[in-house]
């Protein structure tokens, strides 16, 4: 099994419908992250966790809200779709000694 | 917030072929990192940089943490097909780890013609 599973790997959706992206780790890390992957810009933050009760912000979080319910699971919302929000989507675990681990990717369109 | 540019945005280059490729940020970073991507996969870490002046190597790549602490470049010797992917950059202010919040670059796509 993965260390850091995505699900779904793939999804459309329409415009306004509300979408979940969930994300599940096995390697016991505190760190947790939701980033955005658009062609030509590169990954950017869009939530990160650093235990349960922590949860902030990164560079691009209108339109988005997130949820750490457990040590190893960390999902991310879009309450409201748009199709500026089509993209891919990574989540990653992290820790002091062996840096970060990225799940396979969510690919989301929004139609 | 921090800006990392990257370059090139994409490369084509004949299998044998030295790369290199490079990154230029408006402000300090203690920790550089670079990461592949394979299609359908997340970024997996090449090397890491700790410390300004670094040169590390990991078999055919050679990552430098620039002096300044302001830029980074990766070097790929005699290229292979299995190095097709997209290269990022990416930077971190804290020091001597590689797990806080990174800023990433845009991605260089590397097409590798047998």
């Amino acid at each position: 099994d993965a260390d850091v599973t995505q699900t779904p790997r793939n999804r459309i959706t329409k415009t306004g419908k509300r979408i979940m992206l969930e994300c599940s780790q096995t390697k016991g890390h505190d760190r947790m992250y939701w980033y955005r992957q658009d062609p030509g810009l590169g990954l950017r933050l869009i939530y990160y966790s650093f235990d349960v009760k922590d949860i902030n912000k990164g560079e691009i979080s209108d339109g988005y809200s997130v949820s750490r319910q457990a040590q190893a699971k960390f999902s991310l919302s879009l309450e409201s779709a748009i199709p500026n929000q089509t993209a891919l989507y990574f989540c990653a675990t992290s820790d002091p000694r062996r840096g970060y681990t990225f799940g396979s990717g969510t690919r989301l369109t929004v139609v | 917030g921090q800006q990392l540019n990257q370059s090139p945005q994409s490369m084509f280059i004949q299998e044998g072929e030295d790369v290199s490729m490079n990154c230029t940020s408006s402000s300090i970073f203690n920790t550089w990192l670079w990461y592949k991507q394979d299609p359908g996969e997340g970024p997996v870490l090449l090397i890491a940089l700790y410390k300004a002046g670094e040169l590390t190597s990991n078999g055919r790549l050679t990552a430098q943490f620039g002096i300044t602490r302001k830029d980074s470049f990766l070097n790929i010797s005699a290229s292979i097909p299995s190095d097709v992917g997209i290269y990022f950059c990416a930077g971190q202010l804290g020091g001597g780890t590689s797990y806080g919040k990174l800023t990433f670059g845009q991605g260089t796509i590397l097409t590798v013609h047998p």
